[in-house]
């Protein structure tokens, strides 16, 4: 089993629509856990930390359930713009140093 | 914000030269780098752990003898692929944890990349 799993897509969904991805662990030690964006042939970058709490910025909302060892990442009133790759990204060190990345789930928003 | 900046963008080499990667944080002191690579539609699998000062740590299955990694200052480390063949082409990052910046959790900022060719 892999340490972080997603499915890969793609999602391929109407400009204005809601979308959710999830993303399962298997660490039960894992303490970090993140959100990447990846445009193709680019760097990931930073899309959100997903606290225990969960945590929403603008569009986008991120959950954390520690339980089932899963996070999500819910897109709303999606934008062409937000088309990439998104990435789990998860830590099993307080420190945060050492990141496990899933696959990336493709996200393909049209008109 | 921080800014990791990567150099070359593109190599192209012949089958059996190395190849060196720079890796600089431009704006931030990394006592840590980080070096992945990532092949088409795959994820993300880290390499190795550069320490400035020490030697790396390689993670399992990476041969520390093909891929050669110095960290001599806290802002620059390089990667150097050597004797490359085919199937080292692929997309290497490095990465650099900025962990003075704004973001409480520690934020990880990548490189442009390096995509590697060997004919």
């Amino acid at each position: 089993r892999k340490e972080v799993e997603q499915d890969p897509g793609p999602f391929n969904v109407p400009e204005g629509a809601t979308v959710a991805f999830n993303c399962t662990y298997s660490n039960s030690a894992s303490q970090s856990f993140f959100w990447y964006r990846q445009d193709c042939r680019k760097e990931p970058k930073l899309l959100m930390s997903v606290y225990s709490s969960g945590n929403e910025d603008g569009r986008f909302t991120a959950q954390l359930n520690r339980a089932s060892q899963y996070i999500s990442l819910l897109i709303r009133d999606s934008k062409l713009s937000d088309s990439a790759t998104y990435l789990c990204v998860v830590t099993s060190t307080g420190t945060a140093s050492k990141l496990t990345f899933g696959t990336g789930t493709r996200l393909q928003v049209t008109l | 914000g921080a800014v990791v900046s990567q150099h070359p963008s593109w190599v192209i080499c012949k089958s059996g030269t190395s190849v060196k990667i720079e890796c600089r944080s431009l704006d931030f002191q990394a006592t840590t780098m980080f070096w992945y690579r990532q092949f088409p539609k795959q994820s993300l699998m880290l390499m190795a752990t550069s320490n400035e000062g020490s030697k790396a740590t390689y993670e399992q299955g990476v041969e520390k003898d093909k891929f050669l990694i110095n960290h001599a200052s806290l802002t620059l480390s390089t990667l150097t692929v050597t004797s490359a063949h085919p199937e080292d082409s692929s997309f290497y990052i490095c990465s650099a944890f900025d962990r003075e910046g704004i973001n409480p959790a520690g934020e990880l900022f990548f490189g442009e990349g390096s995509r590697l060719t060997v004919l």
